[in-house]
């Protein structure tokens, strides 16, 4: 089974801090994803990468960033955080575009 | 923009019960339908839909998808207090990876 792993499930950092959201899969899957979940709102794709080095906007991009430098890792990053990024954020991991995706357990952020 | 619609939001059954959950979709170039659980952590994976008609099952999950009236169900028979989640439908398209996620459905069995 394939296993996605985010490194914190609860963080809580202040406004203007750079955040950096960890997220590691032991498959060897190509596409990696970032997602917010907010009630009322669903699931929101922030950004998604096909390969190592290689990273393409999602639906709101706007305040985040991505590395993968190393086809495992999948790194999200909040430049400069702010109070509307409180939020749970999920990682997921998938082969390819005809194959479902797998998610990781989520970060609960909290920006006060 | 595309678009996938569940409903109702929210549902109260009792155990025994069956549910029919619903999800439409309006999206360009449609490739395939997912179905996933989610309890407190991650979204679970229960199903992927392409062809029309065909029913996928899983125990006492099963989930159908009409591709001609763009919409799927999930039908969930005998409940349990097990069952009681969020249900996500979500709609691949186009040639890339992108999942477009509906708002999900909270489910709640009581005993």
């Amino acid at each position: 089974d394939v296993k996605v792993t985010q490194s914190s499930r609860y963080l809580v950092k202040r406004t203007g801090e750079k955040v950096f959201l960890e997220c590691v899969q032991d498959m060897d899957h190509e596409n990696m994803f970032w997602y917010r979940q907010d009630p009322g709102l669903g699931l929101r794709l922030i950004y998604f990468s096909y390969d190592v080095k290689m990273k393409e906007k999602g639906d709101i991009p706007e305040g985040y960033s991505v590395s993968r430098e190393k086809k495992e890792r999948f790194s999200l990053i909040l430049e400069s955080a702010s109070t509307n990024q409180t939020s749970m954020y999920l990682c997921a991991a998938a082969p390819d575009s005809n194959q479902p995706q797998h998610f990781g357990d989520g970060t609960r952020l909290s920006i006060l | 923009e595309d678009k996938v619609v569940q409903s109702p939001l929210s549902l109260v059954v009792h155990e025994g019960d069956t549910v029919t959950l619903n999800c439409s979709y309006e999206v360009t170039n449609f490739r395939s339908l997912l179905w996933y659980k989610q309890e407190k952590k991650a979204p679970t994976f229960l199903f992927m839909l392409t062809s029309s008609g065909i029913e996928k099952k899983s125990g006492r999950l099963s989930s159908i998808l009409d591709k001609k009236e763009l919409f799927s169900i999930l039908n969930i028979t005998a409940t349990q207090t097990g069952d009681s989640a969020i249900y996500l439908c979500a709609v691949y398209t186009g040639a890339n990876s992108k999942l477009t996620f509906g708002k999900g459905i909270t489910l709640s069995v009581r005993p």
